[in-house]
């Protein structure tokens, strides 16, 4: 169970391309979606925390007109990186939790974008 | 082997021997936390977890022990195998605020068959 699907896993394209990520819960509903963005060798630096039907609360420092983030659906949130530039490239990575108690993150299995 | 948290970030081991890997804290308000292992490409996967009113809970192999006291978490894997090469990571959470983690720094784990 809590199984997260990320797609695409990788995506290459040229500068001042728009590109956007999808994150399902296939087999729970997740009140809650995270996004992450996560540099080699490093932790996870949390973007911004989704909930269903709400704007998105972004982490500061991060530009919400950038990273839009859509949370239409207790099982889809997407993250569109908007008119990407080479340092937008990274690993892209999301989670989804149900909100009760004790209960974990679960993590798709992220997204490599490269910005050429 | 043991890993001294996050002074010492890769942890080499023989398969068949235990690991033990160590996480310091930050927040003595955090009340729930959680081992993620990260293999290469991928995103982290849940391993266990454990709340604050505990100090000690086995999984498969795994044993998480909490030290509320020094705000010290650990991870000790038993008869560890090459599957678990890996990086491992501990997070905290506390209530409220969507149940956000903070993450520590990771531990790289290396396996020598």
């Amino acid at each position: 169970g809590a199984v997260v699907s990320q797609h695409p896993s990788r995506v290459i394209c040229k500068s001042g391309t728009s590109v956007k990520i999808e994150c399902r819960s296939l087999d729970f509903q997740a009140t809650t979606m995270f996004w992450y963005r996560q540099f080699p060798k490093q932790s996870l630096m949390l973007m911004a925390t989704s909930n269903e039907g709400s704007k998105a609360t972004y982490e500061q420092g991060v530009e919400k007109d950038k990273f839009l983030i859509n949370h239409a659906s207790l099982t889809l949130s997407t993250l569109t990186v908007t008119s990407a530039h080479p340092e937008d490239s990274s690993f892209y990575i999301c989670s989804a939790r149900v909100n009760q108690e004790n209960q974990p993150q679960h993590f798709g299995d992220g997204t490599r974008l490269s910005i050429l | 082997g043991e890993s001294v948290g996050l002074h010492l970030p890769t942890l080499s081991v023989q398969e068949g021997d235990n690991s033990i890997i160590n996480c310091a804290y930050s927040n003595s308000a955090s009340d729930y936390f959680i081992w993620y292992k990260q293999e290469s490409g991928k995103g982290p996967q849940f391993i266990i977890d454990i709340r604050s009113n505990m100090d000690k809970r086995q999984g498969q192999r795994v044993t998480v022990l909490l030290n509320k006291t020094v705000k010290h978490l650990s991870l000790q894997i038993a008869a560890t195998q090459p599957g678990d090469s890996a990086v491992y990571f501990c997070a905290e959470s506390r209530d409220g605020n969507n149940r956000k983690l903070i993450w520590g720094l990771g531990t790289s784990l290396a396996v020598n068959p």
